[in-house]
C-alpha cells in the first residue's frame, strides 16, 4: 500500500462548480501535510499547508481527519485558471521529509 | 529575489554517461531534497539532506549520487547504473523549523532524457 493515495481523476467541472478531492495516508505518525498545485510540466508549488482545525484560504479549503487518516481539499466557485493537478503531501520519518500523492488532475471548462 | 535554481532546464545523455544535475538555493535554508517525478507518477524522494556535509537515502536512491559542501549547492549526479534515468528531476528545500511552517519550495526542475 502506498504511504499517500491519490484518486487520479480526472475531474471535470464546470466553473463555478464546488469539487474535492481525498488523500489518505497510511502512516499515523505523520504530523504535517500539505496540498500543492502543478501545473503541466511545470515544479509543484505549495497551495496551503493543511492544520488539525481545518484552514481556509479563500475559495480553498483543507480539512485533516485523523481518525480516518485523510485530509481533503474543496475548492469553490471553480475557475479555469485552478486547471491543475492537485498532490498532496505528508511527512514522514521525520521533519520535513515529505512523501507525496501521485496527484489529482482538475479539468475545469467553461 | 530568493529562491531555487536548477540547471540545465534540458539535458540530454547518451546511455552509460554520468551527469551531474545543479540545484543552488539562497533562501538560507539547511534542508535540501531531491525528487523524481515519471509521468502520470508522484514525487519520490532520491536523496536528501537536513545539514552540511551529511545527507541520507530516500526510496529511489540507486543509481545516484550526491554531495552538500555548502549549505546553498546540493548537486545530483545520476550514474551509469540508474536503469531508467530519463525522468523529470525536482530539487527543493525547506527552513530548519517544526513543521507545518516548513513546506518544501521547488526549483523549477530539470528534464533529463537518456538515449
Amino acid at each position: 500500500r502506498k504511504e499517500v493515495e491519490q484518486d487520479p481523476g480526472p475531474f471535470n467541472v464546470p466553473e463555478g462548480a464546488t469539487v474535492a478531492f481525498n488523500c489518505t495516508y497510511s502512516n499515523s505518525a505523520s504530523q504535517s501535510f500539505f496540498w500543492y498545485r502543478q501545473d503541466c510540466r511545470k515544479e509543484p508549488k505549495l497551495l496551503m499547508s493543511v492544520y488539525s482545525s481545518g484552514n481556509e484560504d479563500g475559495r480553498f479549503t483543507a480539512q485533516l481527519n485523523r481518525a480516518s487518516q485523510y485530509i481533503s481539499l474543496l475548492i469553490r466557485d471553480s475557475k479555469l485558471s485552478d486547471s491543475a493537478t492537485y498532490l498532496c503531501a505528508g511527512s514522514s520519518g521525520g521533519y520535513n521529509k515529505l512523501i507525496f500523492g501521485a496527484g489529482t488532475r482538475l479539468a475545469v471548462h467553461p | 529575489d530568493g529562491g531555487i535554481t536548477q540547471s540545465p532546464k534540458y539535458l540530454f545523455r547518451k546511455e552509460g554517461q554520468n551527469v551531474t544535475l545543479s540545484c543552488e538555493q539562497n533562501l538560507n535554508h539547511d534542508a535540501m531534497y531531491w525528487y523524481r517525478q515519471d509521468p502520470g507518477q508522484g514525487l519520490r524522494l532520491i536523496y536528501y539532506s537536513q545539514i552540511v556535509n551529511d545527507f541520507q537515502k530516500g526510496d529511489i536512491a540507486e543509481g545516484y549520487s550526491v554531495s552538500r559542501e555548502k549549505k546553498e549547492s546540493f548537486p545530483l549526479t545520476v550514474t551509469s547504473a540508474q536503469k531508467n534515468p530519463t525522468a523529470f528531476y525536482l530539487c527543493a528545500s525547506s527552513g530548519r523549523v517544526p513543521p507545518p511552517d516548513s513546506p518544501l519550495h521547488f526549483g523549477n526542475g530539470t528534464r533529463l532524457t537518456v538515449t
